[in-house]
């Protein structure tokens, strides 16, 4: 089955950089996406790592351990409109198979100040 | 952009009815998805659907559930004999090829009288 944890929620500054953690135990993994979903809102996606390293994406970028099962969420420069639930999810199944379903985490909920 | 789209936003069903959830997916993705996201809860997935066929199911999608798609544009959820327990938010998602992310549309609010 799968595991994956982050924090409940989290408060930053705007103009602040923050970063959320997901640790993860899975099988079959081949990959790990990060969405931001506002309430009553869709998941959007933000980024995805397959490979470890860090992935940027102007002010979001993403990191990926496969050997710590370990992600983070980097925000910087951040913004009122941020305030959301950022959802960690792990992909299983092959990339060109027809599953690859995603398995999410309960989200941390950003709460961005002034 | 392309999106993917669900009609309608919001459905209400008395206990025990059908329920048919509609799904337009993003034109040049082949595999599609369902998802349902219980008030305060997390996301959950459903099913997956390649190729004209279920390529994978959880333990949620039980007998009373059920995916087509019926011509080159729609997937549809179907709920046979709805329950209290069925009402959420349901997710369709699409992808294209390789390890490309999934979208998802603005969902259909399910509520189960």
């Amino acid at each position: 089955g799968q595991n994956i944890d982050q924090p409940t929620e989290m408060t930053a500054t705007e103009g602040a950089i923050v970063q959320i953690n997901c640790t993860y135990q899975t099988s079959g993994f081949n990959g790990l996406f990060w969405y931001q979903q506002h309430a009553g809102e869709a998941p959007t996606f933000l980024s995805y790592n397959v490979l470890d390293g860090l992935e940027e994406k102007g002010r979001f970028s993403s990191f990926l351990s496969r050997s710590k099962g370990y992600s983070y969420l980097l925000l910087k420069e951040l913004q009122m409109k941020d305030s959301a639930s950022y959802l960690c999810a792990v992909s299983q199944g092959g990339l060109t198979g027809g599953g690859n379903k995603l398995t999410f985490g309960t989200g941390t909920q950003l709460k961005v100040e002034l | 952009e392309p999106e993917v789209t669900q009609t309608p936003s919001h459905q209400v069903t008395q206990m025990g009815q059908e329920v048919i959830l509609r799904c337009v997916p993003i034109s040049n993705h082949l595999y599609f998805y369902w998802y349902r996201q219980i008030l305060g809860q997390k996301v959950e997935f459903l099913v997956s659907f390649y190729n004209n066929e279920i390529s994978e199911k959880s333990e949620i999608f039980d007998d009373q559930f059920s995916v087509e798609r019926p011509d080159g544009s729609n997937f549809t959820l179907k709920i046979r004999s709805t329950k209290l327990e069925d009402s959420a938010m349901y997710f369709c998602a699409s992808r294209g090829l390789g390890g490309q992310p999934q979208h998802f549309g603005d969902g259909t609010r399910l509520s189960i009288l």
